[in-house]
């Protein structure tokens, strides 16, 4: 069946470092891709998407490529700041997009 | 952004009780989710609905129950509460298929406490 596998945290990082959170998966099919942070006190939102292999999904700094030869997801930030403390998810919708699966999350951790 | 809300926000309960967790959201989404988040963060699909009447167990088997009477409401209900039902409960809901790839939003959560 379809899974995610998400490195483990938590991940520390000094502010303005770079970051990276691996995510690899296994589906069937061409799945689409997502990564979704939850910060602290909250519900999930969604990060960013990517559809199809090779497209970059991007926001607020952070990018994301699907490759599809190396079936990866991995999120990956230039400069990372105290306010991105959070649980990274990675995610992907199997083709009917009926529902997501879910990786079991990546907390980062940022410190000044 | 988000148009899900959750309430209660916090629940301490005790063992043999019955509970409502309470979801609805304004965006007229017509699939729904319940979510279980445990300590270490992993999230377990325990129910979903496709619309109004529908309802479908999750992949995480569990002993709550939900139903799906109008679109915007989507409740979920403990009959007996036991300590081991201690959990985060995350609700959340997105638009039909074939409006693109899955978006869900979340509401903020239970954090359910059964003592």
């Amino acid at each position: 069946g379809n899974s995610v596998t998400q490195m483990e945290g938590p991940v520390t990082l000094s502010e303005e470092a770079f970051l990276t959170i691996n995510c690899t998966y296994t589906a069937t099919g061409y799945p689409s891709l997502f990564w979704y942070v939850q910060y602290p006190g909250e519900g999930l939102q969604l990060l960013l998407k990517a559809t199809k292999a090779d497209d970059k999904g991007s926001n607020k700094g952070f990018e994301a490529t699907y490759r599809k030869e190396t079936t990866s997801f991995h999120l990956e930030k230039g400069s990372v700041q105290v306010s991105d403390s959070a649980v990274y998810f990675c995610a992907l919708s199997d083709q009917g997009f009926q529902k997501l699966v879910f990786g079991t999350g990546t907390r980062l951790l940022v410190s000044p | 952004e988000a148009d899900i809300y959750q309430t209660p926000r916090y629940l301490v309960i005790g063992t043999g009780k019955k509970i409502t967790l309470e979801c609805s959201q304004t965006m007229g989404h017509d699939k729904m989710y319940w979510y279980q988040q445990d300590p270490g963060m992993e999230l377990h699909l325990i129910h979903y609905s496709y619309g109004v009447n529908s309802t479908e167990k999750g992949d995480l088997s569990s002993e709550s129950t939900v139903s799906r009477i109008r679109t915007e409401h989507f409740p979920l209900t403990l009959e007996s509460a036991r300590p081991s039902h201690t959990s985060q409960y995350l609700c959340a809901s997105s638009e039909s298929p074939g409006q693109g790839p899955e978006k869900l939003f979340f509401g903020s959560g239970t954090q359910l406490s059964v003592l």
